[in-house]
């Protein structure tokens, strides 16, 4: 399996445009999250899904922040419209449960935002 | 919800000498504690966990500590080399029902040679 996959690897953009991080979690996954890394904040969890279902948006910064899983193989994460403040690197991991589950997180690469 | 608090945030060693991390959970309720390391500019990636069931794990140079009733959890790493540099982060989550893995704010650890 390739891994987690995440596009784009970088983005640079300015205040106001629209932003979509994309994610391909690993095939037989249930489990999608996406976090947010600053070096303030270290690593934020923004949204979790189960099973293609948003099970808590609570880190969700606002309004401005949505994500969406239309499929098992698919997860999306747009900001509109975006901020300065917004910059960070934004991953996405997935994890499966089962019998032989180890609870092992696997995270993509990782997308490097920007916003002038 | 759970919160998950880390110390130091900063670790400089000699290289050979002893690192550890401490970490902190609030959710008495939580019972699965792994541990990542993010090298620069990569993904963290799991080193070692452990779970409620057990009060310590070794794995090589690295072992991990748990005390449940006072809800704190460390990460032990013994004769440190450089390639060990990076951001070591804990994280807390529960094993059944919704697993929501709450990370701690990171720990960048630096041995020099």
């Amino acid at each position: 399996d390739a891994g987690v996959i995440q596009s784009p690897r970088h983005e640079v953009t300015e205040m106001g445009q629209e932003v979509t991080l994309r994610c391909k979690p690993i095939s037989g996954h249930d489990y999608l999250f996406w976090y947010r890394q600053t070096m303030m904040r270290g690593l934020e969890l923004l949204i979790y899904f189960n099973n293609n279902v948003p099970i808590d948006d609570s880190g969700m910064p606002e309004d401005r922040f949505s994500a969406k899983m239309p499929n098992a193989s698919f997860s999306t994460l747009k900001i509109q419209p975006s901020e300065p403040r917004d910059s960070a690197v934004y991953f996405c991991a997935s994890r499966r449960t089962g019998a032989s589950n180890t609870g092992e997180l696997f995270f993509g690469e990782g997308s490097r935002l920007t916003v002038l | 919800g759970e919160n998950v608090e880390q110390h130091p945030s900063t670790l400089s060693v000699q290289e050979g000498d002893s690192a550890v991390i401490k970490c902190t959970y609030s959710d008495s309720a939580s019972n699965y504690f792994p541990w990542y390391k993010q090298e620069l500019g990569k993904r963290p990636q799991l080193i070692i966990d452990i779970r409620s069931n057990v009060g310590e794990k070794k794995d090589q140079r690295i072992a991990v500590t748990l005390n449940k009733t006072a809800k704190h959890f460390s990460l032990h790493i013994t004769e440190t080399q450089p390639e060990d540099s990076a951001v070591y982060f804990c994280a807390a989550s529960r094993e059944t029902g919704f697993q929501k893995l709450v990370f701690g704010t990171g720990t960048r650890l630096l041995v020099s040679p």
